[in-house]
């Protein structure tokens, strides 16, 4: 079954750092670039983070750069987000998405940043 | 960075109504444009790919139309599980950025 599985959310103060990860399984992971999406409370999607099935190329949205760093480990089917420097408006529910064109997605991690 | 702007906010809409939203790119995405549905507390699901390319699985009343700058999403008659909202995402550029969404309400 082809499934995305993300983990690590949890509440965090300002300032503070969280490790997400996105366990995949069911497709052939090191073939797809894998991404980030989030959504504040009652709010719309926004793409966060891209990382290419080799690792060439990585991006970030200007709202997480030089904060949030992506990573993948081809061997593991997993996918990570190293969030530092965390704000209250970091505060999200966290998806794992496939491919730019997104058919699979996980169900999501909440992050709450709140002191 | 390219900018998706969708019309309206929100609607309401009968069973059975013929439902049309529209989403603008700040540039010209030549047909990388696609449509999700999203109900609340769900992960988004894809419906339509490449402007016009309707996913495996999606009912044919969804169809999606449009090149460059200008797309949008026609429900030709709007069922009970269509009330949701609805998102375009470009995947022209390297980070896929999403409208602000449509919500669909009952009338």
């Amino acid at each position: 079954e082809l499934q995305l599985v993300e983990s690590g959310g949890g509440l965090v103060k300002p300032g503070g750092s969280l490790r997400l990860s996105c366990a995949a399984s069911g497709f052939s992971f090191n073939s797809y670039t894998m991404n980030w999406v989030r959504q504040a409370p009652g709010k719309g999607l926004e793409w966060v983070s891209s990382i290419s099935s080799t690792n060439d190329y990585i991006y970030y949205a200007d709202s997480v750069k030089g904060r949030f760093t992506i990573s993948r480990d081809n061997a593991q089917n997993s996918l990570y987000l190293q969030m530092n420097s965390l704000r209250a408006e970091d505060t999200a529910l966290y998806f794992c998405a496939r491919d730019t064109v997104i058919s699979l997605w996980g169900q999501g991690t909440m992050v709450t940043v709140s002191s | 960075d390219i900018q998706m702007t969708q019309s309206p906010s929100s609607l309401s809409a009968s069973v059975g109504d013929r439902v049309t939203i529209t989403c603008r790119a700040s540039q010209s995405i030549s047909r990388y444009l696609n449509w999700y549905q999203q109900k609340p507390g769900k992960a988004p699901k894809l419906l339509i790919y490449a402007a016009s390319s309707l996913q495996s699985g999606v009912p044919s009343r969804f169809s999606g139309s449009g090149s460059g700058t200008d797309f949008t999403l026609t429900i030709s008659s709007l069922q009970p599980e269509d009330f949701a909202t609805y998102y375009c995402q470009q995947s022209y550029s390297t980070l896929g950025t999403f409208g602000q969404g449509t919500r669909v309400e009952i009338k």
